[in-house]
């Protein structure tokens, strides 16, 4: 079975400052992928970043960067020069390609002090 | 491109009442999904497609029918809605050479 788990329900932090949301997973499977989604109030689920299990070098998009720890299975994500439009849910998920299954942690809420 | 679209976006029905959410992508992607998301317990997998004509059970199917009617179509039926099935539903659908799933804008259902 597949489990993500996410410890910090709610975390804040001052604008253009940066902040780190945890996660980690477990997963007997040796093929696997894990993604950072955003889900602002409009409640959409938007794809933040994705790492797949089999790459050693943590993934970056813009401001965005994830701490990919294989061993201990854990899988952070870190937001630089945080802006107001990144107050959002953010959800951890593991996608394992043998059973299709895509498992969600329980979500951080991130809030932005002006 | 619209992406994943899904009807209604709100809902409200009474028990024991029938209704059918409808899904559709314009990606010409083969998996399609739903899941429903609670409150404090993010999203879990109510049924999944791989592709057309195939339809598995995810960690939450019962109280669920779904039906992929085409490549571009996924439906999830409520026969008998309960109060336990209020929720945020979610479709999703994936392409063979991606890994990520791209979602649909949600339908919040109330069952009173």
């Amino acid at each position: 079975a597949q489990t993500v788990t996410q410890s910090q329900p709610e975390m804040s932090v001052q604008e253009a400052e940066t902040v780190t949301l945890s996660c980690t997973y477990d997963t007997s499977e040796s093929d696997y992928y894990l993604f950072w989604y955003k889900q602002p109030p409009s409640r959409q689920m938007i794809l933040v970043i994705r790492q797949e299990a089999y790459k050693q070098q943590n993934a970056t998009e813009n401001r965005f960067s994830v701490n990919f720890q294989k061993a201990a299975k854990s899988f952070s994500l870190k937001i630089s020069d945080s802006q107001l439009g990144d107050a959002a849910m953010y959800f951890c998920a593991s996608f394992n390609f043998g059973n299709e299954k895509l498992t969600f942690g329980t979500g951080t809420r991130l809030t932005i002090i002006p | 491109n619209a992406g994943v679209t899904q009807t209604p976006k709100f809902q409200v029905l009474k028990t024991g009442q029938s209704m059918t959410l409808q899904c559709a992508q314009d990606m010409n992607h083969n998996s399609m999904y739903w899941y429903r998301q609670d409150p404090g317990m993010g999203l879990r997998l109510i049924y999944y497609s791989a592709s057309e004509g195939t339809t598995d059970k995810g960690e939450v199917p019962n109280g669920y029918n779904v039906s992929r009617l085409n490549k571009r179509e996924f439906s999830l039926r409520l026969e008998s809605a309960a109060p336990s099935q209020t929720s945020v539903y979610f479709c999703a659908s994936r392409g063979i050479l991606s890994y990520e799933q791209y979602f649909g804008p949600g339908t919040r259902l109330t069952v009173t």
